[in-house]
């Protein structure tokens, strides 16, 4: 089954304590993205990747960072996540937006609560 | 980046009833897609929007697409309770990698 996984689903830490979220595509997909989701303000994109070893930041990068080292994968580190990274973080792939704008498939998505 | 501001925020409707929501920009746009969210869930793609007028349908779901290409529509008519989510407009820039969401018209439909 195509699919966007990440992991974990649910996560609560205290501040300072370093974390990654994973996130995996089955799909070939050479673009993938990571996307924070609070109340009253959609979502925003945190940074995205191209392809393998390709990353930029999205409009909200301060504090995370991110890697691409296999096609699949694509997770998210937060080094000292703070209180006002808490939030729902969706991970999204599509296959190739060099042409027109793909159609992203969601992750399930990463509800962080950070203390 | 880019802007674009969607409304309304909420909109609670009677089942039966139609649905709008609406997206503008300041700036002409090169595409535009729209995503569906339900409550708990993830954003789902619905479509997407190039041409100046576009008009698509999806059964009851039409979206079109500004002739200046700076604002987009999407109408439900006769709403059902399937159709309870939050409705998103999304815009591309930098060459299509970049992307922004607007900030979502989250429906309520009262069976």
């Amino acid at each position: 089954e195509a699919q966007v996984t990440q992991n974990p689903r649910y996560l609560i830490t205290v501040t300072g304590k370093k974390l990654t979220v994973t996130c995996s595509q089955n799909m070939n997909h050479e673009y993938m993205s990571w996307y924070r989701q609070d109340p009253g303000l959609g979502l925003r994109q945190i940074y995205y990747s191209m392809n393998v070893e390709v990353t930029d930041k999205g409009d909200v990068p301060e504090g995370y960072k991110v890697s691409r080292k296999e096609k699949r994968n694509f997770p998210l580190i937060l080094e000292s996540p703070s209180p006002n990274q808490t939030s729902l973080y969706f991970c999204a792939s599509s296959f190739h937006p060099q042409a027109l704008p793909d159609t992203q498939y969601f992750g399930p998505g990463t509800r962080l609560t950070v203390l | 980046g880019q802007q674009v501001m969607q409304i309304p925020q909420y909109q609670h409707v009677q089942e039966g009833e139609d649905f709008t929501t609406y997206c503008n920009s300041s700036t002409t746009l090169s595409n535009i897609q729209w995503y569906k969210q339900r409550p708990g869930g993830h954003p789902v793609f619905l479509i997407q929007l190039v041409k100046s007028g576009e008009v698509k349908k999806q059964k009851r779901l039409t979206f079109q697409f500004g002739e200046a290409k700076k604002n987009s529509s999407l109408h439900i008519t006769a709403t059902q309770t399937t159709d309870v989510g939050t409705y998103f407009c999304v815009i591309n820039s930098g060459g299509y990698q970049k992307v922004t969401f607007g900030t979502g018209t989250k429906l309520q439909v009262i069976p």
